[in-house]
């Protein structure tokens, strides 16, 4: 069974920084794709960032762009997303997904995790 | 970006009703449209890929139709567990981009 396990989450100070991480299991990890997409408490589903398999091609949405790291390590199946200069729109859960294919940064999400909630507040 | 606009934002259907959910692409996306699903506290669910096919394990009374900027996702006879908030995803052009989602909720 495939399965996803954020890590990270909590509040932070506006400005501050923060670094979530993602766990898989359940599949071949470097075969696919990973983003981080975010929903905002009550509000709807915005992708932030993706790294295809080999870390090739990386891209954000452009409010974070600047300020939002995206890695991965494939040793150890896992991905990571670095936050810096925080700020409370970026107040949200913190889902990572899995793209089917591994070398397209646009795709769907096929699997995803519990989330990890990050609140910006002072 | 490709604007995704999802109507009605709220359907009030009776449980073995059928209902019809629709999502706009401000252009064209071919068929590379996504249903999820996504109820309280739980993350979403992937539905429907390619706008027609069914993910692992999603019953049948879930159908996608549609094509370039016009979809549509059916639920022929809703169930109790169907009761949830659903969005639109097209992943044709960058960045991807979702929906803002439809809560069908119990008439």
């Amino acid at each position: 069974e495939m399965q996803l396990v954020e890590s990270g989450g909590g509040l932070v100070q506006p400005g501050r920084s923060l670094r979530l991480s993602c766990v898989a299991s359940g599949f071949t990890f470097d075969d696919h794709a990973m983003h981080w997409v975010r929903q905002a408490p009550g509000k709807g589903l915005e992708w932030v960032s993706g790294v295809t398999w080999n870390s090739e091609d990386i891209r954000y949405v452009d409010s974070v762009k600047g300020r939002f790291t995206i890695s991965r390590d494939n040793a150890r199946n896992s991905l990571f997303l670095e936050m810096t200069s925080l700020n409370p729109d970026d107040t949200a859960f913190y889902y990572c997904a899995k793209g089917f294919r591994g070398s397209l940064i646009t795709d769907r999400f096929d699997s995803w995790g519990q989330g990890t909630l990050v609140t910006v507040s002072s | 970006e490709t604007v995704m606009t999802q109507s009605p934002a709220t359907l009030s259907v009776s449980p073995g009703e059928r209902a019809i959910l629709s999502c706009r692409a401000s252009q064209s996306i071919s068929s590379d449209l996504a249903w999820y699903q996504q109820k309280p506290g739980q993350a979403p669910r992937l539905l429907i890929y390619g706008t027609s096919s069914r993910a692992t394990d999603i019953p049948a009374r879930f159908s996608g139709s549609g094509s370039g900027t016009e979809f549509t996702l059916t639920i022929s006879s809703l169930q109790s567990e169907d009761f949830a908030v659903y969005y639109c995803q097209q992943y044709h052009n960058w960045p991807q981009t979702f929906g803002q989602g439809t809560k069908v909720e119990i008439k």
